[in-house]
């Protein structure tokens, strides 16, 4: 199952509302995770289940979708939310992940 | 709270055997709540999954390693490994173990170890 993330990057400000996207090649309900990975740092999970906040991630950050259709959304981005993000499906073996989105300060 | 450590060389030469250990600790690893997986990153690259193991002893692992990757468990010592076969310089990465915590409705790997940098190299 093929994951498709986009955009690769993008620059935002501090406040500003993020959203990434990410497409599955085939359904996979909501067998759907994100991850935050810093620089040096091992991911963090963030949002599973497609919408389900992971607990002490920040309620600025929400998840929606389900089949194909994904969205992570990052509402009034704070500086230690630039990143890699990734979504990670798994539905199915082998899991994959997104190619992931950097998120890099304007 | 659990945390998990790997261990192992951080250089192996072209065709050897990489062999990597994740310790668990503040916690058991014999529950069937959980899947225990590897996971690589290249260089400035995405994620890779390995594959998994359960407590029992079920694996997995990601067909795109051509039977290279061999996990197992030790219950005993707490611990989990992997084992890739051949490797080349394809194979340098950051090799990170990590927690799946199962649900009905949806798995997320929770805990991750902080990583374990490898370079193949002669």
């Amino acid at each position: 199952i093929q994951l498709t993330q986009s955009p690769p990057s993008l620059s935002a400000s501090i406040g500003d509302r993020v959203i990434i996207t990410c497409r599955a090649s085939q359904d996979i309900s909501r067998y759907l995770a994100w991850y935050q990975q810093k620089p040096g740092k091992a991911p963090e999970v963030l949002i599973y289940g497609a919408s389900t906040l992971q607990s002490g991630v920040p309620s600025r950050f929400s998840g929606s979708g389900s089949g194909t259709d994904f969205t992570l959304t990052i509402n009034s981005l704070q500086p230690e939310d630039f990143a890699t993000f990734y979504c990670h499906q798994l539905l199915g073996y082998p899991y994959t992940f997104g190619q992931g989105t950097k998120v890099e300060i304007k | 709270q659990v945390q998990l450590q790997e261990s192992g060389p951080g250089l192996v030469k072209p065709s050897q055997t990489l062999s990597l250990t994740c310790t668990v600790s503040g916690g058991s690893i014999s529950t069937a709540d959980y899947y225990w997986n590897w996971v690589r990153q290249h260089p400035e690259k995405g994620l890779e999954w390995i594959g998994y193991i359960f407590y029992s002893g079920n694996t997995y692992h990601n067909p795109s390693l051509k039977s290279r990757a061999t996990i197992s468990i030790d219950t005993s010592k707490n611990q989990f490994s992997l084992d890739l076969t051949s490797v080349t310089f394809a194979d340098t990465a950051v090799y990170y173990c990590t927690r799946e915590r199962i649900l009905e409705w949806s798995n997320h790997f929770d805990i991750w170890g902080q990583g374990a940098p490898v370079i193949v190299s002669s």
